[in-house]
């Protein structure tokens, strides 16, 4: 079983309508992170969110990180080719030096 | 500030050869992570590691796959007699520090190796 679960899988839209995505899990933690994978490229670190109820936004990019620091959002306003890619939650587990990803968010926004 | 490189980007290896897989981290950084991604998957943590020593290889397979950080040079994965399962993108992420008591902790994700086993 996944510690944390990603939804939608895959997700296509058009331009310049909003979407959602999710991160979840039983679990709570200290701390979550979002990155965004594009083709053939590394993970890159958009935002991490540490307090439960925490709002973070990024431009066109909103981030919850939920009260009881379990699950976590990511809502796109106004959708942009350009923010197609893989949208990946991860979280580090205390007291091990590493990252747990969820599998992930496909995005396509299509023009 | 050159992020962190990693060597080759892509790499062609027949079934039952090795592959080496390089890592550069970031000036300053002294922690390397590995992880895995398969296709259509999330990445999966392999070893982590830090100057001469590993410190947590908990996610790498007890057969074929090794890790190494030496004093001088870059990070190598090292995967012995590789099979077609090994496909994958291999990624290497660097830190400044541990996580220790910090709330907040960023690894820096390079490029990716994006192996393939014929």
């Amino acid at each position: 079983t996944q510690l944390l679960e990603q939804s939608p899988q895959f997700l296509s839209i058009q331009e310049g309508e909003n979407l959602t995505v999710y991160c979840n899990s039983s679990s709570v933690f200290s701390s979550l992170q979002w990155y965004r994978q594009e083709p053939g490229e590394g993970p890159v670190l958009l935002v991490t969110v540490v307090t439960g109820g925490e709002v973070k936004k990024l431009k066109r990019l909103t981030f919850q990180f939920g009260d009881a620091r379990k699950d976590s959002s990511l809502h796109i306003t106004a959708a942009q080719p350009g923010d197609t890619g893989l949208y990946l939650c991860a979280v580090i587990i205390q007291g091990a030096q590493k990252l747990v990803f969820g599998q992930g968010t496909r995005l396509t926004i299509n023009p | 500030n050159a992020g962190v490189m990693q060597n080759p980007r892509h790499l062609v290896r027949r079934r039952g050869q090795e592959a080496r897989l390089r890592c550069s981290p970031m000036k300053g950084h002294s922690h390397v992570y590995w992880y895995r991604q398969l296709p259509e998957e999330g990445l999966k943590f392999m070893v982590y590691l830090q100057k001469e020593n590993i410190i947590d290889e908990s996610g790498m397979p007890k057969e074929r796959f090794s890790a190494e950080f030496p004093k001088e040079g870059p990070s190598i994965l090292r995967i012995q007699q590789v099979v077609r399962g090994d496909s994958a993108a291999y990624f290497c992420a660097s830190s400044p520090s541990g996580t220790g008591r910090r709330l907040i902790y960023e690894q820096y994700f390079g490029p990716g190796t994006r192996l393939t086993v014929t």
